[in-house]
């Protein structure tokens, strides 16, 4: 069970601007703990594309932000391309579980 | 060459027993918290346990305590989790991911393997 709630799926065209939200709580993001993003191409192994809320690792495109407020995070896609379809995880620690949980996902699909 | 490498996946019957393994290398294993994450068919992930970089100290996620136990050789680079008790749900392809820190349970998994599949037939 997810602590952690995205939308299933967001859609556009190459070239807009995409965002996906991460709905959490009290026991999670609003405890100030940070918040993780991964993309996972189909048949691959997720890969980090944010941490701590807001950085990016060395090779991520700065297409790619993102941002926290009280409960809740997004994830920003600018500039979409054709590669950019995957599915895409955020990830926070929670009180309750003593452990990490990862969003419910959100496929993204370019138009 | 920075890598994990997964292995020991396989089928086996409800009940029964699995150890799984995973190889690193490209990094100094040593320092860092290691994880295994599983994702079941179609699904989305789910973390299932975690362990220092000393090994000292061992996280579980709710649906694996009691059954599962992460345990790592620093000698060898290598982390694994044994699985007993399988059930139909614990089907999945399980990745093994390092942390950004000694420990992990709050920081990003900046390193992932492949995954290795994991079948558990009634």
């Amino acid at each position: 069970q997810s602590v952690l709630t995205q939308p299933p799926s967001v859609s556009g065209a190459p070239g807009q601007r995409v965002t996906i939200s991460c709905t959490g709580s009290s026991s999670n993001i609003g405890a100030s703990y940070g918040v993780h993003w991964y993309q996972q191409l189909p048949g691959t192994a997720p890969k980090l594309l944010i941490f701590a809320d807001t950085s990016r690792p060395s090779g991520v495109p700065d297409r790619f932000s993102a941002s926290k407020s009280g409960t809740s995070a997004s994830l920003a896609i600018t500039g979409l391309q054709p590669e950019d379809e995957a599915d895409y995880y955020c990830q926070s620690y929670d009180i309750g579980l003593s452990g990490p949980s990862f969003g419910t996902g959100t496929k993204v699909s370019v138009l | 060459q920075v890598e994990l490498v997964e292995s020991g996946g396989g089928v086996v019957q409800s009940g029964r027993s699995l150890r799984l393994s995973c190889a690193a290398s490209g990094f100094n294993f040593r320092s860092y918290g290691m994880h295994w994450v599983r994702q079941a068919p179609g699904k989305g992930l789910e973390w299932v346990a975690g362990i220092s970089y000393d090994g000292n100290n061992k996280f579980y996620g709710d649906s694996v305590k009691g059954r599962f136990t992460i345990s790592r050789d620093n000698s060898r680079y290598t982390v694994y989790v044994e699985m007993n008790n399988l059930r139909a749900e614990d089907t999945a392809v399980y990745h093994c991911a390092k942390s950004r820190d000694y420990i992990g349970l709050r920081e990003a998994f900046d390193m992932w393997g492949q995954g290795t599949v994991v079948t558990v037939s009634s």
